[in-house]
């Protein structure tokens, strides 16, 4: 079972819509959550991150978190195109020591955002 | 300007024939990790180092070989590269103090092709 499992997409939603993005991860002890954009070729950049249960907004976006159900999402209000892009949610292990460098990544799920 | 810069962006290689890919952080990060990335596999961690001569395995160790003799630098040495190792790498480094500051920060890539 990979760690940190995404919902594989693509995902196409049309221009204004709600894009809902869901990660579930299998170390109960994970202590942080981060989401990912990365444009076709270029690198990762940290959209938002989360570490305590419920709701995290920041502007269009809205991070959940539940650790009960090792469930992490990223909503995106009223969608645009140049939203599309990949999705990587990661997941920071049992704290402690040396895991603070070990994130694990999910697959990605590809987002596109149609006018 | 704070970054992670990785060289060279785009690599050739013959089976065999060593190279290296060189990372540098300007932003005094403890951590620094080295991803490579596969259409549907994600980000998977090849090494990471947790401090100047500290370093550990990640998910996909076997082909490669890593070093941390300075806190900035962190290269990526292919002894005997093969061609399943083409692929796009990353380099990244983040703080790794706390579980709150965990927020990766990546170099631009650099595409590998084993011939």
């Amino acid at each position: 079972q990979k760690e940190v499992e995404q919902n594989s997409g693509p995902l196409s939603v049309p221009e204004g819509a709600i894009a809902s993005l869901n990660c579930t991860y299998s170390d109960r002890g994970s202590q942080s959550f981060f989401w990912y954009r990365q444009y076709s070729g270029k690198s990762p950049e940290l959209i938002m991150f989360i570490y305590s249960n419920g709701d995290k907004e920041d502007g269009r976006f809205t991070a959940q978190l539940n650790k009960a159900s090792q469930y992490v999402s990223l909503l995106i209000r009223d969608s645009q195109p140049s939203d599309s892009a990949t999705y990587l949610c990661a997941a920071l292990p049992t704290a402690g020591g040396t895991s603070y460098g070990k994130l694990t990544f999910g697959q990605g799920t590809i987002l596109t955002v149609h006018p | 300007e704070a970054q992670v810069t990785q060289n060279p962006r785009y690599l050739i290689t013959v089976t065999g024939k060593k190279l290296t890919v060189t990372c540098s952080q300007n932003m005094n990060h403890e951590y620094m990790s080295w991803y490579r990335q596969d259409p549907g596999l994600g980000l998977r961690q090849i090494y990471y180092s947790m401090n100047v001569e500290v370093t550990d395995k990640g998910d996909v160790p076997e082909g490669y070989k890593v070093s941390r003799k300075e806190k900035r630098n962190f290269p990526l040495i292919l002894e005997s590269p093969s061609p399943n190792q083409t692929s796009l790498y990353f380099c990244a480094s983040s703080f790794g103090q706390g579980y709150r500051n965990t927020e990766a920060f990546f170099g631009q890539g650099t595409r590998l092709t084993v011939v």
